[in-house]
């Protein structure tokens, strides 16, 4: 099935573990994005790749980092947990992110960090 | 700083219409997006807008004004499935996308 696929779906996580979020797609898009969605605020973006090989910083960058090896994939890993980085995370991509065309999100991944 | 309002929530009659607003400040405008999210689902695209006007498609119509600011997403014969909330988000001068909170539409029978 075409699509955006993110494991895991949700995840509880002790305080300074360290996680990796993984996002895999595969309609060879070339902008992928992680956003953080909390109640009560909209979608903040944490961190983009334009295309493989580059990443850029969103608006919440701090404590979560993000590598492009390929197309496909596009994992975050936080280093070192902590709870205000509890939260339900999307992944998403685009053909092009400069272009008006849509979003496709996964299904997200809800974290508790306790 | 950038913003986007939206109202918090909205309720509305099954059959109904209903206009859901949203008003924005960025830096720059590359177009608007609706999204629909259900509860602990991902949003799906519903309408882009780059040009002032009304776009329809189906029971949706999107609205914007780009000397105003505003854009209104415009649902017709409502149906119980609608129940959901309905995202802004406005493309920057950057090619970033601000999101407004959203808007949760509560459809009663």
């Amino acid at each position: 099935i075409a699509g955006i696929t993110q494991a895991p779906t949700s995840q509880i996580l002790a305080a300074g573990r360290r996680m990796t979020l993984r996002c895999t797609q595969d309609m060879r898009h070339n902008a992928m994005y992680w956003y953080r969605q909390d109640l009560g605020l909209g979608l903040r973006l944490i961190h983009y790749s334009n295309t493989a090989g580059t990443t850029g910083k969103g608006e919440v960058p701090d404590g979560y980092s993000v590598s492009r090896a390929n197309t496909d994939d596009f994992p975050l890993t936080l280093a070192s947990a902590v709870p205000s980085q509890t939260s339900v995370y999307f992944c998403a991509s685009s053909d092009s992110a400069t272009s008006g065309g849509e979003l496709f999100f996964g299904e997200g991944s809800r974290l508790t960090v306790l | 700083g950038q913003n986007i309002d939206q109202p918090t929530e909205m309720t509305a009659t099954e059959g109904a219409i209903v206009q859901i607003n949203c008003t924005y400040q960025t830096s720059g405008f590359n177009g608007l997006f609706w999204y629909q999210q259900h509860a602990g689902e991902a949003p799906t695209f519903l309408s882009y807008n780059v040009l002032d006007g009304l776009e329809e498609k189906g029971r949706f119509s999107s609205f914007l004004s780009r000397s105003k600011g505003y854009s209104y997403l415009l649902l017709k014969e409502l149906q119980m499935k609608d129940s959901a909330s309905y995202l802004c988000a406005v493309m920057d001068s950057n090619y970033q996308l601000i999101w407004g909170a959203g808007t949760k539409l509560i459809i009663k029978p």
